[in-house]
């Protein structure tokens, strides 16, 4: 069975100061990573994914997140948090090896980013 | 290209009544699912659908019926409403065959049951 675990459910950063939001995976095979934002009252948007290749992701508003296959773990990250950054992310994983269940993915409870003046 | 598509926004439900939540899509994606999202728990997954005529329990599936007559469309319908199933749901897709293929949602549905 595939999980995610995201260890904090609530992340505080200063605008300006850089941010990471934490997350680590069980999947069997290689793992496929994703990140998504929800902002307030909307759905989940496609931030990034890992596949395959490089190991810094770089995606949508300015976020990248690092893969490291050794520590199981894909955690978002961006230089200079943004006011507007706040939201609940969430972090998924997919394995390689596809089931009847074809493109299941596994969410993260989800951590919410307060970023503040 | 509208993505992907809910109706209703907003619906409040009394016990025991049925309903119908719509979701469709317009980017001829194979796999269709459907996810609530709970304070605390992420989203899982009622159902998924990898084809028209084609449809599989997730995690979540009890009190929940889906069909696929279409490639685009993908209801859930919710057969004797009950408090527990108060939440937010969620439509995704996605191409099939690739694990890295992206999902997208839709803008969900707000569901209360009295």
């Amino acid at each position: 069975a595939q999980s995610v675990a995201q260890p904090e459910d609530q992340v505080n950063v200063a605008e300006g100061n850089p941010l990471t939001v934490k997350c680590t995976y069980s999947v069997s095979g290689n793992p496929y990573l994703f990140w998504y934002v929800q902002y307030p009252n909307r759905g989940l948007q496609f931030l990034l994914k890992y596949i395959t290749g490089d190991n810094l992701v770089k995606g949508s508003y300015g976020f990248e997140a690092e893969f490291n296959k050794s520590q199981t773990s894909f955690h978002l990250k961006k230089p200079s948090a943004l006011v507007s950054d706040s939201a609940l992310y969430f972090c998924a994983v997919r394995g390689y090896i596809l089931t009847g269940g074809g493109n299941k993915l596994t969410f993260g409870t989800g951590t919410q980013l307060k970023v503040e003046l | 290209n509208a993505g992907v598509t809910q109706t209703p926004k907003f619906q409040v439900l009394k016990t025991g009544q049925s309903m119908t939540l719509q979701c469709a899509q317009d980017m001829n994606h194979e796999y269709m699912s459907w996810y609530r999202q709970d304070p605390g728990m992420g989203l899982r997954l009622i159902h998924y659908s990898v084809g028209a005529g084609i449809t599989d329990q997730g995690e979540v599936p009890n009190g929940y019926n889906v069909s696929r007559s279409t490639t685009e469309d993908f209801p859930l319908r919710l057969l004797s409403a009950a408090p527990s199933q108060t939440s937010v749901y969620f439509c995704a897709s996605s191409l099939l065959g690739d694990p890295g293929d992206t999902q997208y949602f839709g803008p969900g549905t707000r569901l209360t049951v009295l």
